[in-house]
């Protein structure tokens, strides 16, 4: 295993396109997490899972936002309708209870 | 008030110099995460703390859990140490994290 993989590294959309992200954990780990990065600011808590089930969403997860980790296994996280605000780094992690976090390399979203 | 603070938000110093970096925090916790960022995002875990001290080549990491202060230190520092450190706090489940002190270490 390879640890945490996120796809794409880099995007680059319109304003008011839709755009999905992919995130692969780390294979035995049940948890599931995405964090949002603005520039000079540490990683702000969007959503988790555990297994297929989304247990918590932040309030910063506007209808606009949704995820999904349909099979316990990789997740997705799609934009719809994105906004200038909505540039910043999209980080994944992992976990398996009170192990620990592995982190992935992050989608950079930019929004023009 | 952030649940979690760092300080400093900048650090520069030269090779070879003893690195301190502060983190406290205001809520209840079942562990202390340090991590290091280098630029381009990717996040490493240093250290996952729920008491005492750990301590990793150069990196040490402390918690105070009756003060909620825990600090990281780095030994001999190297320019390769270079980084954003990052504290995070776990609780109900999931991480909150400071806003990260940026490290520079100079030749």
């Amino acid at each position: 295993d390879t640890g945490v993989s996120q796809d794409p590294r880099h995007k680059i959309t319109k304003r008011g396109q839709n755009v999905t992200f992919r995130c692969d954990p780390i294979s035995e780990h049940n948890r599931l997490y995405w964090y949002r990065q603005t520039l000079g600011q540490g990683p702000e808590f969007l959503t988790y899972f555990q297994n297929e089930a989304q247990l918590e969403k932040s309030r910063l997860l506007s209808d606009r936002f949704s995820a999904e980790r349909p099979k316990g296994s990789f997740s997705t996280l799609e934009i719809q309708r994105t906004e200038q605000g909505d540039s910043a780094m999209y980080l994944c992690a992992s976990s398996l209870a009170d192990s620990g976090y592995t982190f992935g390399s992050g989608t950079r979203l930019t929004v023009v | 008030k952030n649940e979690v603070e760092q300080s400093p938000q900048n650090l520069t110093a030269q090779e070879g110099e003893f690195i301190t970096i502060n983190c406290s925090y205001s809520v209840g916790i079942s562990a202390l995460h340090w991590l290091q960022q280098h630029p381009g995002g990717g996040i490493v875990s240093l250290f996952m703390l729920s008491s005492g001290k750990k301590k990793h080549g150069r990196l040490i990491a402390t918690i105070n859990i009756q003060e909620k202060h825990s600090s990281l230190h780095i030994t001999a520092s190297h320019p390769r140490d270079s980084a954003v450190y990052i504290c995070a706090v776990e609780g109900a489940q999931k991480l909150v994290f400071g806003q990260g002190t940026r490290l520079t270490i100079n030749p």
